[in-house]
């Protein structure tokens, strides 16, 4: 059974610019949450896509955008970035919509200058 | 509750220890709680749940325990080794809603 997985691991970009960050669900799941970890926190929900619509999304401004494919892999894109933007980003793939046994990859470490 | 703060709660342990991690959370209407353990420069990786009708759900090596009348969780490690060593978060949800809120982890420190 193959794991969660993204990409890129790694990301510089500067104040401004956009960003799309990639998401491969584990086999058998077709729901995806992201998640976004500042420093030394808890992982903070930004929106789940369950059979490629929108299924959820937490207080993060419309900026933060997603998609969800057929396949069930997923984008993050995040618009005008800022600063405090600079995050480990986090994917979770799960068997269903809703909370229940989300999966989570390895991150992207998005850095901001 | 929300995670917050930079300097996390740390729980030291000898190996072979038994290990016991604390987490209050502040909505009453949670139902469904999940550990998590994060190692550095890794994902969350799942450990176990639970749903509020169960007080206690046992896995290999692990045991969470519910007391919902004053809103605490636990996450008993057995024979903590030194590969247990990370830090532990748990989350909860409310019922109708998708999202899972992360508490405060706590970071587990075993020596040899």
């Amino acid at each position: 059974e193959t794991g969660v997985t993204q990409s890129p691991t790694h990301l510089i970009k500067t104040r401004g610019q956009q960003v799309t960050l990639r998401c491969s669900s584990q086999s058998g799941h077709n729901t995806v949450s992201w998640y976004q970890q500042a420093l030394g926190q808890g992982p903070q929900f930004i929106f789940q896509y369950y059979r490629e619509e929108e299924n959820g999304r937490g207080n993060f401004p419309p900026r933060f955008s997603g998609l969800q494919f057929p396949n069930y892999s997923s984008e993050l894109n995040v618009n005008a970035l800022e600063l405090d933007d600079s995050a480990l980003y986090l994917c979770a793939s799960s068997r269903d919509r809703g909370p229940y046994e989300q999966y989570f990859g390895p991150g992207t470490r998005l850095t901001v200058t | 509750g929300e995670s917050v703060g930079l300097h996390l709660p740390t729980l030291s342990v000898q190996e072979g220890d038994n290990s016991i991690i604390n987490c209050a959370y502040s909505n009453s209407a949670s139902d469904y709680f999940i550990w998590y353990k994060q190692e550095s420069g890794k994902g969350p990786q799942f450990i176990i749940d639970i749903r509020s009708n169960m007080d206690k759900r046992q896995g290999q090596r692990v045991t969470v325990l519910l007391n919902k009348t004053v809103k605490h969780l636990s996450l008993q490690i057995a024979a903590t080794q030194p590969g247990d060593s990370a830090v532990y978060f748990c989350a909860e949800n409310q019922r109708g809603f998708q999202k899972l809120v992360f508490g405060t982890g706590t970071r587990l420190l075993v020596s040899p």
